[in-house]
């Protein structure tokens, strides 16, 4: 079964960093891209970033490029998202999801429960 | 990127078919097939339901279809049941290299 194991979430002042973990079993870790996607309580999904299996191709929302770095360790089955620069409208719970593909099919087969990151002074 | 369109809300009765339409340009839905689907119930992660405009990941029931034509995607849902009352939101790879979500529809079951 495939689980996708976030953390790393809590309060932060605007300004500050937080680093997101996602820790992943149930399948092989490095034959699959994978994205970090988020949601604003009570709003839509938002997609953040996503790293092919090898990290050789990363992408990022306008809404982020520059202030967020996504990674992985295969070795370690873990994705991560450093977030620097926080601002009050990254408040969102954000969920790590597997793509179908080794490069991306842009479609999450598996998601996480999601992790809450709260951005207030 | 703006966000695709989607309609707000949608509702039928248990047993009939309803749809839902998922707008965007040449530059996402219409240039690329990599159209996705996704239902969420509240406080839920988000499932996918169809991948590359009409395809069904194994174990979704066949009630939900996806489709395309021009720059406006589709799902449909068949035989609704209550169990299908949910958040539905499609997404679309961009000629940016990013992916872009649509705005959300509430499925209500009468």
């Amino acid at each position: 079964e495939v689980q996708l194991v976030e953390s790393g979430g809590g309060l932060v002042q605007p300004g500050g960093s937080l680093r997101l973990s996602c820790v992943a079993s149930g399948f092989t870790f490095d034959d699959s891209a994978m994205h970090w996607v988020r949601q604003a309580p009570g709003k839509g999904l938002e997609w953040v970033s996503g790293v092919s299996f090898n990290s050789n191709r990363i992408e990022y929302a306008d809404s982020v490029k520059g202030r967020f770095t996504i990674s992985r360790d295969n070795a370690k089955n873990s994705l991560y998202l450093q977030m620097n620069s926080l601002r009050t409208e990254d408040t969102a719970f954000y969920y790590c999801a597997k793509d179908r593909l080794r490069y991306f099919d842009w479609a999450c087969e598996s998601w996480g429960q999601g992790t809450l990151v709260t951005v207030s002074s | 990127q703006s966000a695709l369109t989607q309609p707000a809300s949608v509702s039928g009765s248990p047993g009939q078919s309803v749809a839902i339409s998922c707008t965007g340009t040449s530059s996402d839905v219409g240039g690329y097939n990599y159209v996705s689907w996704y239902q969420q119930h509240p406080g839920k992660a988000p499932k996918l339901m169809i991948y590359d405009v009409s395809n069904r990941p194994s174990g979704v029931s066949d009630r939900f279809s996806g489709s395309k034509s021009g720059n406006t995607a589709s799902l449909t849902i068949s035989g609704l049941q209550a169990e299908d009352e949910a958040d539905y939101y499609c997404t679309s790879y961009t000629s940016s290299s990013t992916l872009v979500f649509g705005t959300g529809t509430k499925v209500t079951v009468l």
